[in-house]
């Protein structure tokens, strides 16, 4: 089962940041939190991940709090080719497989 | 670029032939996955990978069996198709030659209908 919760949908006007949620209360200290997007009719596509810091790249933010329970995935300017559905994806690590555990994911809508 | 390909992006087979599913990856990586796709129910993994002839059951392997004669090919086989394997299939694979960065490439995927 996955260990993280996010909403099903959620919309955003292009050009605004999107903020999108996840709650991972049960993660364990030596977990990563990963976020992958799928767009419409193509394969998940790694966006970035992290461990307790904060983490940016070209694509997005990673905001964690400092309880590690939830974290917030953050595209600062959103544009239409944004739209997908997003993954929160907590990596099982040690004594486990290397698979992921993908949820169902938040369904990001960015209007025009 | 990692590149992930799949043999078929749409496949249409009848209920019961034998549907081989071929994923290639060029960048020597060591892990493979198969996963299919269901609206409601996300990705779930079916078998996986990680080294040549190695193989390991995933959450729903039932109906399925996986080949792995050579590292940058992994196959998915259906022996006998059923209707409830109409789905989506992803082939993805990674390393785990830097165990703090674990990056899953994704093919496009293949849309199996079994009618």
């Amino acid at each position: 089962d996955a260990k993280t919760t996010q909403p099903t949908s959620m919309d955003c006007a292009e050009g605004r940041a999107a903020n999108l949620p996840c709650n991972h209360s049960t993660i364990s200290g030596n977990e990563y939190v990963y976020w992958y997007r799928q767009i419409h009719s193509q394969g998940p596509q790694y966006i970035i991940h992290g461990l307790k810091n904060n983490e940016t790249n070209e694509m997005a933010s990673l905001i964690i709090t400092e309880d590690r329970k939830s974290s917030t995935l953050i595209l600062p300017h959103a544009t239409l080719r944004d739209t997908a559905v997003y993954y929160c994806i907590v990596r099982p690590t040690q004594g486990g497989s290397e698979k992921l555990v993908f949820g169902k994911g938040t369904k990001l809508t960015v209007n025009p | 670029d990692v590149k992930v390909t799949q043999s078929s992006r749409y496949l249409v087979k009848r209920t019961g032939e034998k549907v081989f599913l071929e994923c290639v990856q060029d960048m020597d990586h060591e892990n493979m996955f198969w996963y299919r796709q269901d609206p409601g129910l996300g990705l779930r993994l079916i078998y996986f990978s990680y080294d040549v002839k190695m193989k390991e059951k995933g959450d729903i392997p039932e109906g399925y069996s996986v080949s792995r004669e050579k590292k940058e090919r992994f196959s998915l086989i259906l022996e006998s198709a059923s209707t409830n394997q109409t789905s989506m299939y992803l082939c993805a694979s990674t390393s785990p030659r830097d165990r703090s960065f674990y990056e899953q490439y994704f093919g496009p995927g293949t849309r199996l209908t079994v009618t």
